[in-house]
């Protein structure tokens, strides 16, 4: 069975930094398209981060040189590392699986950026 | 960059059908997907591939994309399909979403 499962987010000041990681299971993450989407609230969903094997990472313009994405084969995880958080970088982050289209999600970990 | 337009809300009357669109430049000419979010809850896929279902989605939900819009049609639609519902289609190594729009069953 495919599962996802995110963790590491919470409470961060904004200019800080947050590491949160998604554990996968039932799938390799090396042979397949991972994403990252966020929620903030009240608003739609939005595309931030991709990665697929060992390519080249993708960011949406709002994260890219704030926002790392990265995998680790060994442990079948997907990590974001963020820096230079902002008050509007506060979201519901989803990890998913998929590019075209993405077919599972995990259940999200909220990171709030407040001080 | 590629941009996705949705209506902010439909409303349909329980057994109706639900019609939601989601407009872009050329659209056609890419796959759309669409995601159910209910309140609480993460996303689920409901159409990818324009009008492919993945396994375990009622059979009521279809799409279709052609030109510079793709529609989701929900047949018969039950207080169960009330959510948000999101477009997708993938753009130069990108993800795009459209806004999103709120499905009411009155």
């Amino acid at each position: 069975e495919v599962q996802l499962v995110e963790s590491g987010g919470g409470l961060v000041q904004p200019g800080g930094s947050m590491r949160i990681s998604c554990a996968a299971s039932g799938f390799n993450v090396s042979g397949n398209y991972m994403s990252w989407v966020r929620q903030a609230p009240g608003k739609g969903l939005e595309w931030i981060s991709l990665i697929f094997g060992g390519g080249t990472p993708y960011y949406a313009y709002s994260v890219k040189g704030r926002f790392t994405i990265s995998r680790d084969i060994s442990k079948n995880t997907v990590s974001l590392q963020m820096s230079s958080l902002r008050d509007d970088d506060t979201a519901v982050y989803y990890c998913a699986r998929g590019d075209t289209s993405l077919d599972y999600w995990g259940q999200g970990t909220l990171v709030t950026v407040s001080s | 960059s590629y941009d996705l337009s949705q209506p902010p809300s439909v409303s349909v009357s329980p057994g109706q059908t639900a019609s939601i669109t989601c407009s872009g430049d050329k659209l056609g000419d890419k796959y759309v997907c669409w995601y159910q979010k209910r309140s609480g809850q993460s996303p689920v896929l409901v159409i990818y591939k324009d009008n492919k279902r993945p396994s375990g989605i009622p059979e009521r939900f279809s799409g279709s994309n052609s030109g510079n819009t793709a529609t989701l049609t929900i047949s018969g639609t039950q207080a169960m399909d009330e959510a948000d519902y999101y477009c997708q289609a993938w753009d130069s190594s990108t993800v795009v979403f459209g806004g999103g729009t709120k499905l009411t069953v009155l």
